[in-house]
């Protein structure tokens, strides 16, 4: 079965720290699609990167850049330099391609940053 | 700018009284979704929407039920709110599903509480 674990239920840093968020992830399929999202204190998800399978290019957004590495299966987010409007929940989900599940996200519990000055 | 959009941002209602929570779009995107969120929780999808097809989850109580009169708008019935259905409520959009690998966007939410 598909499973999305993010160990890190909370992270506390102090502003200008690097953070990793882990996020490992179990499936059968070989076709799927890896995403992260933030959700501020405010409640909206905002997305923020999706990945497929077949690309384990890692991916830099600014501060923000993605590891995945299908070998241990984790798709891991790092924070460069962390600022305090980085603190959220952030999620990372999972969704499969074959036909009997192909509507559906499968989503880890979250980690809560907090990023304090 | 293109968006999500939720209203109300909050609602309250009484136990046993119906409710009903909106989702407009200007996205286009063939797809909606409604989410429950409760407090340090994933969201869980109840419901989406492929064009005009409907998809309810097996273990969305029926007490909630959906409508998409368009492509733009989707609204979420309460029939008969319980003082467990207090939680978020979010609205997500998306132009294809998530199996083909579909981002999702999202409204700001609806906070029901129910008294």
């Amino acid at each position: 079965a598909q499973k999305v674990t993010q160990a890190q239920t909370e992270i506390s840093v102090v502003e200008k720290e690097d953070v990793t968020l882990d996020c490992v992830y179990e499936t059968r399929d070989t076709t799927y699609y890896l995403f992260w999202y933030k959700q501020p204190p405010s409640g909206e998800l905002v997305f923020l990167i999706r990945r497929n399978s077949f690309d384990e290019q890692n991916e830099i957004s600014g501060r923000y850049s993605w590891n995945f590495q299908k070998s241990t299966s984790s798709f891991n987010f790092t924070i460069t330099a962390s600022q305090v409007v980085d603190s959220a929940v952030y999620f990372c989900a999972l969704s499969e391609a074959d036909a009997g599940n192909n509507r559906k996200l499968i989503w880890g519990l979250g980690t809560s940053l907090a990023v304090n000055p | 700018d293109a968006m999500v959009i939720q209203n109300p941002r909050y609602q309250v209602t009484q136990f046993g009284k119906p409710v009903t929570l909106s989702c407009s779009q200007t996205l286009n995107h063939n797809v909606m979704y409604w989410y429950q969120q409760k407090s340090s929780q994933a969201p869980k999808l109840l419901f989406h929407y492929y064009d005009k097809d409907f998809n309810n989850e097996a273990d969305t109580p029926d007490n909630f039920q959906s409508r998409r009169p368009n492509t733009s708008f989707c609204f979420l019935d309460i029939r008969s709110p319980g003082l467990g259905d207090a939680a978020m409520y979010l609205c997500a959009t998306s132009r294809i599903l998530a199996g083909g690998g579909g981002e999702q966007f999202f409204g700001p939410g609806t906070r029901l509480t129910v008294l």
